[in-house]
């Protein structure tokens, strides 16, 4: 089967850094996404990573250990604007259909 | 926008009544999909279509029927809805191995009363 799971809810100030972590267990592994929703909006794309390591753009990075089924999103200099679900999704191997961990939902206070 | 059109973004239904989604990609990907989201569950997977044939189907009851005419249009036929029904259905597409994933629509927040 498939399990997805990351943290509900994470709070956090203006400013400062948060992680949201993420472990799987898959069936097959052919990427890992990370997507931000804002409430009544749709999701839309914030990383990618298919092989081990570290992926930076800009204020956010994301890393993958594929042997411990493990990522995180690290999103640096919180805003306001940042505050909103962060989902985790991963790929089967050989298909397009992602499977989706529960979000966490971020709140970044002043 | 992001490449990809729902509509309606509200509907409430009856349980009797007969409705449905619609959406709409025009950025040349090969699949589709209807995502169901719930509070407090993940994204739940309910159909795919790839090159208009759909390839899954995840047993989704029969009162949710899909339609792919097109690699462009999909839609989401609704008839007799449950109240536990309700909840925000999310069109996606993507193309094949993409390294972008899915591009989603902003949704149809359905309440069936």
């Amino acid at each position: 089967g498939q399990n997805i799971d990351q943290p509900t809810e994470m709070t956090a100030t203006e400013g400062a850094i948060v992680q949201i972590n993420c472990t799987y267990q898959t069936s097959g592994f052919n990427g890992l996404f990370w997507y931000q929703q804002h409430a009544g909006e749709a999701p839309t794309f914030l990383s990618y990573n298919v092989l081990d390591g570290l992926e930076e753009k800009g204020r956010f990075s994301s890393f993958l250990s594929r042997s411990k089924g493990y990522s995180y999103l690290l999103l640096k200099e919180l805003q306001m604007k940042d505050s909103a679900s962060y989902l985790c999704a991963v790929r089967d191997s050989g298909y397009s259909t992602l499977t989706f961990g529960k979000g966490t939902m971020l709140l970044v206070s002043p | 926008e992001t490449g990809v059109t729902q509509t309606p973004r509200h509907l409430v239904m009856g349980m009797t009544n007969k409705k449905s989604l619609k959406c709409e990609q025009h950025l040349g990907h090969n699949a589709m999909y209807w995502y169901k989201q719930s509070a407090k569950k993940p994204l739940e997977l309910m159909f795919v279509y790839n090159f208009k044939e759909q390839t899954e189907n995840n047993s989704v009851p029969s009162r949710f029927s899909p339609e792919c005419p097109n690699s462009s249009h999909l839609f989401l036929h609704l008839h007799t809805l449950q109240p536990e029904d309700s909840a925000l259905y999310l069109c996606a597409s993507s193309q094949d191995r993409s390294s972008y994933g899915y591009t989603f629509g902003s949704g149809t927040r359905l309440t069936v009363v």
